[in-house]
């Protein structure tokens, strides 16, 4: 799987946008992007996929570039409880069932 | 639908002692995950079984660890003896492996505390 590039950390003004990159340079054509988050004490929580458009649920918006070579993770109006480890992952999906955790972006949403 | 639950929630046992951590998947899930996170090495796989067979245990420390899924709604993780370098936090996770993507669903984890 690729591997991605996030930043360590990031701080939100409550209410806000959180806006957390990703970059996937080598990211292959049948690859999906995962973003998952965590939140102190609690097990990771999937939040949104996306293969090459870009994808909105409940949670969250994600933006994937036109190369597919980086992706934005939007949560659209932040929150305390958005306090988390954020992971962006690449993964086949299909037969390929592994999903490699790295270490993630800390966001803090502030009050 | 309740999610993933694991039990116990916290484990204290002294070294030597034998350890089980167990696991509901969500109903439909055919494919199940044992996960360990420490702060030194992150979040590891143990094993993953898929329609109750174990496919992949390379993730597994030791044969002081075993995993058996007896059925569809339940697995078990035991370390046989534990030692204090077992301490961690453990996961369990689910998906269903029908479609393309394999979105996976975390349980709440149980942490041990090995002494």
């Amino acid at each position: 799987d690729a591997k991605t590039t996030q930043p360590t950390s990031m701080d939100c003004a409550e209410g806000r946008a959180a806006n957390l990159p990703c970059n996937h340079s080598t990211i292959s054509g049948n690859e999906y992007v995962y973003w998952y988050r965590q939140i102190h004490s609690q097990g990771p929580q999937y939040i949104i996929h996306g293969l090459k458009n870009n994808e909105t649920n409940e949670m969250a918006s994600l933006i994937i570039t036109e190369d597919r070579k980086s992706s934005t993770l939007i949560l659209p109006h932040a929150t305390l409880r958005d306090t988390a480890v954020y992971y962006c992952i690449v993964n086949s999906g299909g037969s390929n069932y592994k999903l490699t955790f790295g270490k993630g972006t800390l966001l803090t949403v502030n009050p | 639908d309740a999610g993933v639950i694991q039990s116990p929630r916290h484990e204290v046992t002294e070294m030597g002692q034998e350890v089980t951590l167990r696991c509901k998947p969500i109903s439909g899930h055919n494919s199940l995950f044992w996960y360990r996170q420490t702060m030194m090495r992150g979040l590891e796989l143990l094993i993953y079984f898929n329609n109750n067979v174990p496919i992949d245990d390379s993730g597994m420390p030791e044969d002081r660890f075993s995993a058996k899924m007896p059925n569809a709604s339940f697995s078990t993780l035991k370390i046989q003896p534990s030692e204090p370098r077992d301490s961690a936090v453990y996961f369990c996770a689910s998906s269903f492996s029908g479609g393309r993507s394999r979105e996976q669903y975390f349980g709440p984890g149980t942490r041990l505390t090995v002494t």
